[in-house]
């Protein structure tokens, strides 16, 4: 069965470090997003992605995160200058959003430990 | 703001047991509600149900939902130790907004 892939599972960074999260949606799937679960915390939305642009990006996503597709098969969320609230977990999630309805699949995560 | 609220915060039973998990929310132009079960890493999907949907089963599992009083169940049914995890659930509004608003989810551990 197809599944979101996510690398890597664990990135410890030191704060002020700038890290690429990388994942590899679902191949037929169309819109991409990035959650984060800080640990105890809800999941968070952070941004979506369709057509190779940004459709919708939540407070928290602000000019230290950018996404982008490279190429046809990845998907990357970068933090330019991490701080220490950074860390948390960090799914990507991606839905083919047939007939409209927005089923979207998750990664295993990557757990990012900013120090 | 989207809200969702899901109870108990937590559950415990004993295997074999029926188990029902709440989820309530208020969204403007609901769309969507979708559980996931939680175990280790990534949310899981389970179901969506939508104005055509209200109500889905898979084996054991079960969930309804009720549009007017804004609110979804999730029940288990003869649970098994396997079922341990966080149930999650998540709402989208129109669709515009494509971002799933997550309540913070019901740990749900089955003693055998």
């Amino acid at each position: 069965e197809p599944e979101v892939t996510q690398t890597p599972s664990h990135q410890v960074t030191q704060m002020g470090q700038e890290v690429i999260l990388r994942c590899v949606p679902i191949s037929n799937h169309l819109y991409f997003y990035w959650y984060r679960q800080i640990l105890g915390q809800k999941v968070e939305f952070l941004v979506s992605f369709y057509n190779n642009e940004i459709s919708e990006k939540s407070e928290i996503f602000d000019d230290q995160f950018s996404v982008e597709r490279p190429d046809g098969s990845n998907f990357t969320l970068k933090i330019r200058s991490t701080k220490l609230e950074d860390s948390a977990m960090y799914f990507c999630a991606s839905s083919l959003r047939t007939g409209g309805y927005n089923e979207q699949f998750f990664g295993p995560g990557t757990r990012l430990t900013v120090l | 703001e989207d809200k969702v609220v899901q109870s108990p915060l937590s559950l415990v039973v004993h295997e074999g047991d029926t188990v029902t998990l709440n989820c309530s929310y208020e969204v403007t132009n609901f769309r969507s509600l979708l559980w996931y079960k939680q175990e280790k890493k990534a949310p899981t999907f389970l179901f969506m149900l939508t104005s055509s949907g209200i109500e889905k089963k898979s084996g054991r599992l079960s969930s309804i939902l009720d549009k007017k009083e804004l609110f979804s169940i999730l029940n288990i049914t003869a649970t098994q130790t396997g079922d341990s995890a966080v149930y999650l659930c998540a709402v989208e509004a129109d669709f515009g907004n494509e971002k799933l608003t997550f309540g913070t989810g019901t740990r749900l551990t089955i003693i055998p």
